[in-house]
């Protein structure tokens, strides 16, 4: 079965740049959502699109920005690039009126490194 | 807002059956989830509870009591391969707020 794809898996980045991440849900799915998890932590929410549009934002800093595209993959940019960016980001993705009972699909994460 | 407690660790015997708590402080949610996250890997969905009472998945069972604010994922027949760290989660507006997670060790 497809599986929520992430690219790339792993980045690396100077302080001050900027950085791109991609998610291609599982076809079909209509919600996908952002999660930065640091090292030892808990995954916290960032953003979230449904049919391409925001639908919820949690924690994201301005200087990240996301969208979800016609083809419903979804990029999450990051600007001005701080050490403390350095952490997993997942994507997941669900059908909107099923996420809660069959929960969400999470991609295998990009560990982004600032260094 | 909304807070989840967990226990940081826990520690089981391989065979033997394990209970992770979770509490919470929340204005309202649809539901609690529980996901298990291997090392570096991904979350992944363990099961959900829209009501009270229990919910059961093969080896996995998960709870909801929410006049007492309290879930909780049983997990039996513990096998090495559920080491992992375990989150419950609540879902609220259009997303899932994850509690800090609890580490299981599982001896031999």
């Amino acid at each position: 079965a497809a599986g929520v794809i992430q690219s790339p898996r792993h980045l690396i980045k100077e302080k001050r740049e900027t950085a791109t991440l991609k998610c291609y849900p599982i076809p079909r799915h209509d919600t996908v959502y952002w999660y930065q998890q640091g090292p030892g932590q808990d995954p916290q929410f960032l953003i979230s699109f449904y049919e391409k549009m925001q639908s919820d934002k949690g924690s994201i800093p301005d200087r990240f920005s996301a969208q979800q595209f016609s083809d419903y993959h979804s990029e999450l940019n990051m600007s001005s690039l701080e050490l403390g960016d350095s952490a997993l980001y997942f994507c997941a993705s669900s059908p909107r009126d099923r996420g809660r009972r069959y929960g969400y699909t999470f991609g295998s994460g990009t560990r982004l490194t600032v260094v | 807002g909304q807070s989840l407690e967990q226990p940081s660790e826990v520690t089981a015997v391989e065979g033997a059956i394990v209970q992770i708590n979770c509490t919470y402080q929340t204005s309202g949610f649809y539901g609690l989830s529980w996901y298990q996250q291997h090392d570096g890997g991904a979350p992944t969905f363990l099961s959900y509870n829209a009501l009270d009472g229990l919910e059961e998945t093969g080896r996995f069972s998960s709870f909801l009591s929410r006049s007492d604010s309290y879930g909780y994922l049983l997990l039996q027949e513990l096998q090495m391969k559920d080491s992992a760290s375990y989150f419950c989660a609540l879902y609220r507006d259009d997303k899932i707020i994850f509690g800090k997670g609890t580490r299981l060790h599982i001896l031999p």
